[in-house]
Formats: structure tokens, C-alpha cells, sequence
């Protein structure tokens, strides 16, 4: 099982709609989780960490499921702008680096 | 404006030489990494180091080497035994490595063997 798993997508969306990845995570062990947007041709950059008791920062919403060692990303009222691909990241067990997954591509269509 | 900057943006190499990428970071930050992300696919970890004259191999360094000489800089050198080094080589640094630290990255050099 890897470390990081994603659904790849394509997720293609109209504008305005509510869309969720998940993420899921083999180390039980991990303690920090967060989600990097990537757009095309360019650095990621976070776009927010994970807490436990979930957190929401305008339209993203990330959830925690340590029980089932998966984390979810809910995007509201989408927008063309968003249009990238999210990247669910965990750290390691220990002073280590963290671990990317492969990433999910959003479209956001018009 | 604090950062990370990469150079060159785009690269180009023979096979058989080698190169060095250049990352210099004035965050002030202790850990700085190597990430290399082939098309379609996640960020894969090279080198990493947590403090100056010292650094860990990551998951895939076989035909890297790196050096740390300097908290703000941690070159890369790409040698003629990567095998396929054809990728988007991103440089990153973190206030310190692991627990809830976010990565700051770099802009990202394109390296391509001609």
C-alpha cells in the first residue's frame, strides 16, 4: 500500500458546485497532514494543514479520520480559479520530511 | 522579500555531464529539500537536510549529491549516473523538518538531457 493515495481524477465541475477528495494514509503513525495546491507548471503551495477537529477557511473545509486514516478536502461554490491539482501531503513518524501524493486535478468549467 | 529562489528556471544537459541546481533560501529556515516530480506523478524526495553539514539520502538519491555548507544554500548536483534525470527538480524549506512545518518551495528548475 503507499504512503500517500489519491484518486488521480480528472474531477471536472461546473462553477458553483461542491466537490470532496479524499486522501488516504498507510502510517498510522502520522501526525501532520495538510493540502498543497499545485497549479499547472508551477511550485505547490499550501493551501491549508489538517487538523483533528476538522477546520474551514472560507469555501475549503478538511476533515481528519484518524479511525480510518484518511483526510478529505470540500470545496464550496467552486470557481474557475480553482482549477489546479491538490496535493494531500502527510508527515512521517518523526523528524522527517513530509510525503506528497500524486495529486487530484480539479476543472473547474463554465 | 523573504524566499526561495532556484536557478536556472530551465536546464539543459548532455548525457554523461553533470549539473548543479542552485537553491538559496534567506527564510532563515534550519531544513531545506529536494523534491523531483515527473509528469503525472507526486513529489518524490532526493536529499534532505535539517541543519548545516548534514544531510539524509531520501527515497530515490541514487545519482544525486548535495551539499549544505551554508544554512541558506543547498545545491543539488544531478550526475551523469541518474539514469533517466529528465524532470521538475523543486527545492523546498521548512522552519524545521517533520511535525506540522509547512514547505516553502522554490519556483522549480526544468531539467532536460538533450
Amino acid at each position: 500500500r503507499k504512503e500517500v493515495e489519491q484518486d488521480p481524477g480528472p474531477f471536472n465541475v461546473p462553477e458553483g458546485a461542491t466537490v470532496a477528495f479524499n486522501c488516504t494514509y498507510s502510517n498510522s503513525a502520522s501526525q501532520s497532514f495538510f493540502w498543497y495546491r499545485q497549479d499547472c507548471r508551477k511550485e505547490p503551495k499550501l493551501l491549508m494543514s489538517v487538523y483533528s477537529s476538522g477546520n474551514e477557511d472560507g469555501r475549503f473545509t478538511a476533515q481528519l479520520n484518524r479511525a480510518s486514516q484518511y483526510i478529505s478536502l470540500l470545496i464550496r461554490d467552486s470557481k474557475l480559479s480553482d482549477s489546479a491539482t491538490y496535493l494531500c501531503v502527510v508527515n512521517r513518524q518523526g523528524n522527517t520530511p513530509l510525503v506528497f501524493g500524486k495529486g487530484t486535478r480539479l476543472s473547474v468549467i463554465a | 522579500d523573504g524566499g526561495i529562489t532556484q536557478s536556472p528556471k530551465y536546464l539543459f544537459r548532455k548525457e554523461g555531464q553533470n549539473v548543479t541546481l542552485s537553491c538559496e533560501q534567506n527564510l532563515n529556515h534550519d531544513a531545506m529539500y529536494w523534491y523531483r516530480q515527473d509528469p503525472g506523478q507526486g513529489l518524490r524526495l532526493i536529499y534532505y537536510s535539517q541543519i548545516v553539514n548534514d544531510f539524509q539520502k531520501g527515497d530515490i538519491a541514487e545519482g544525486y549529491s548535495v551539499s549544505r555548507e551554508k544554512k541558506e544554500s543547498f545545491p543539488l548536483t544531478v550526475t551523469s549516473a541518474q539514469k533517466n534525470p529528465t524532470a521538475f527538480y523543486l527545492c523546498a524549506s521548512s522552519i524545521g523538518a517533520g511535525w506540522n512545518t509547512e514547505a516553502f518551495f522554490g519556483q522549480g528548475t526544468r531539467l532536460t538531457v538533450v
